[in-house]
């Protein structure tokens, strides 16, 4: 069982160009997060989903777009890069039924840089 | 708004050594979590505490969620150079989404 993956590992990415940075999660759970973690700042949530075909804005949602088009996948968009979004991207799930504990499980985590 | 406060940021020891880890809020939660993360790699869930005054073990980590569940603490008995990490503290708020502390970081030196 693999868990979350997380592709690619790192990238460097020139200013004004599109990346999409891949999450796929094999445990079928309905939840799952984008954060960036950044030095001083700690893990901020990007976007969310509940359930496949939902999606929500989080904290810092601006510059970047997500789609959950089934329960194991979701992509993040970055439209057009610029260097304030260099950051650790990390992906999570979670089974998040009706309890309030909302354990997550986090993928190896994306570096990505723009220069 | 929910914050989560950290503390030490930073903590350096060497290996036998017992330190402890504080989160601390004004807001109280209905459940907290404790994750480690190591160089390189994302968190790693280590123990929920969901009952105000709950004590959790972890073989050398001993975690407790406060009587009015507003903080926790993680205290680490003889630590080893294999608890070097970040450990990060996130209630659930009040939508349910985590509410995370910015962590401390731990150096256990041989």
């Amino acid at each position: 069982i693999a868990g979350i993956t997380q592709a690619p590992t790192s990238q460097i990415l020139a200013a004004g160009r599109r990346m999409t940075l891949r999450c796929t999660q094999d445990m079928r759970h309905n939840a799952m997060y984008w954060y960036r973690q950044d030095l001083g700042l700690g893990l901020r949530l990007i976007h969310y989903s509940n359930t496949a075909g939902t999606t929500g804005k989080g904290e810092v949602p601006d510059g970047y777009s997500v789609s959950r088009a089934n329960t194991d996948d979701f992509p993040l968009t970055l439209a057009s890069a610029v260097p304030s979004q260099t950051s650790v991207y990390f992906c999570a799930s979670s089974d998040a039924g009706g309890g309030s504990i909302n354990e997550q499980f986090f993928g190896p985590g994306t570096r990505l840089t723009v220069l | 708004t929910q914050l989560l406060e950290q503390s030490p940021q930073f903590l350096s020891i060497q290996e036998g050594e017992n330190l402890t880890v504080y989160c601390n809020s004004s807001s109280v939660f209905s459940s907290l979590q404790w994750y480690r993360q190591e160089p390189g790699e994302g968190p790693v869930l280590l123990v929920t505490v969901v009952t105000g005054g709950e004590v959790k073990k972890l073989k050398r980590l001993t975690f407790q969620f406060g009587d009015a569940r507003k903080d926790s603490s993680l205290h680490i008995t003889a630590a080893q150079p294999g608890d070097t990490g970040l450990y990060l503290c996130a209630g659930v708020g009040l939508n349910r989404k985590l509410i995370w502390g910015l962590g401390t970081s731990l150096a256990v030196n041989p």
